[in-house]
């Protein structure tokens, strides 16, 4: 099993571009979530999805979009992108233990 | 919102000292997770405590929850290069779906 999937692992945008950063799991968890960590700010839950067609805002959701069609993919959606976003991005799956990806890097010049 | 406190930020021992990490929530919580990151790593889960008062070891890792269930810590007894990395405690109140991270705890250990 794979376990947690995301790309890309790195990206450079310019401001105002957009993009989607992917997420997979093949664990077949209900519940997955998008969290940003940035230099001494810990993760920050950024949505959240408790099963395909149900999603929810955690503490930093503005400029991201998130939809959940299946219960495998949860992709994050970047729709302007601002030199604030520049960030380490990590998608998680799981609710009592959570597994996450390796992580996306973005900058946004 | 609820709020998770973690201290210290930082802390350098050497090898073979003890080490604890504090968390503090600004409510109470139904259940509190800990994580480690390496440096250049994601965040693995380590454990989860439910119960109030709840102590579980993971050989020279000891973990508690506070009677209150609003705090938590994570001791390392005897540390060793090993043990290097940031340590996250993590917590869900209630009926929310949220978990909420501390900021972490940076170990650094001199061999």
């Amino acid at each position: 099993n794979a376990g947690v999937t995301q790309t890309p692992k790195f990206q450079v945008l310019k401001t105002g571009q957009s993009m989607t950063l992917q997420c997979a799991q093949d664990m077949n968890h209900e519940y997955m979530s998008w969290y940003r960590q940035d230099p001494g700010m810990g993760l920050r839950l950024i949505h959240y999805s408790v099963g395909a067609g149900i999603t929810d805002q955690g503490e930093v959701p503005n400029g991201y979009n998130v939809s959940r069609s299946t219960t495998e993919d949860f992709p994050l959606r970047l729709l302007s992108a601002a030199p604030s976003q520049t960030s380490v991005y990590f998608c998680a799956s799981g609710f009592g233990e959570l597994f996450f990806g390796e992580g996306s890097r973005l900058t946004v010049l | 919102g609820q709020q998770v406190m973690q201290i210290p930020q930082y802390q350098h021992v050497q090898e073979g000292e003890d080490f604890t990490t504090y968390c503090n929530s600004s409510t109470t919580l139904s259940n509190i997770q800990w994580y480690k990151q390496r440096p250049g790593g994601h965040p693995v889960f380590l454990i989860q405590l439910v119960k109030s008062g709840e102590v579980k070891k993971q050989k020279r890792l000891t973990f508690q929850f506070g009677e209150a269930k609003k705090n938590s810590s994570l001791h390392i007894t005897a540390t060793q290069t090993t043990d290097v990395g940031t340590y996250f405690c993590a917590g869900r109140g209630g009926s929310n779906y949220k978990l909420t991270f501390g900021k972490g705890t940076l170990l650094t250990v001199n061999p």
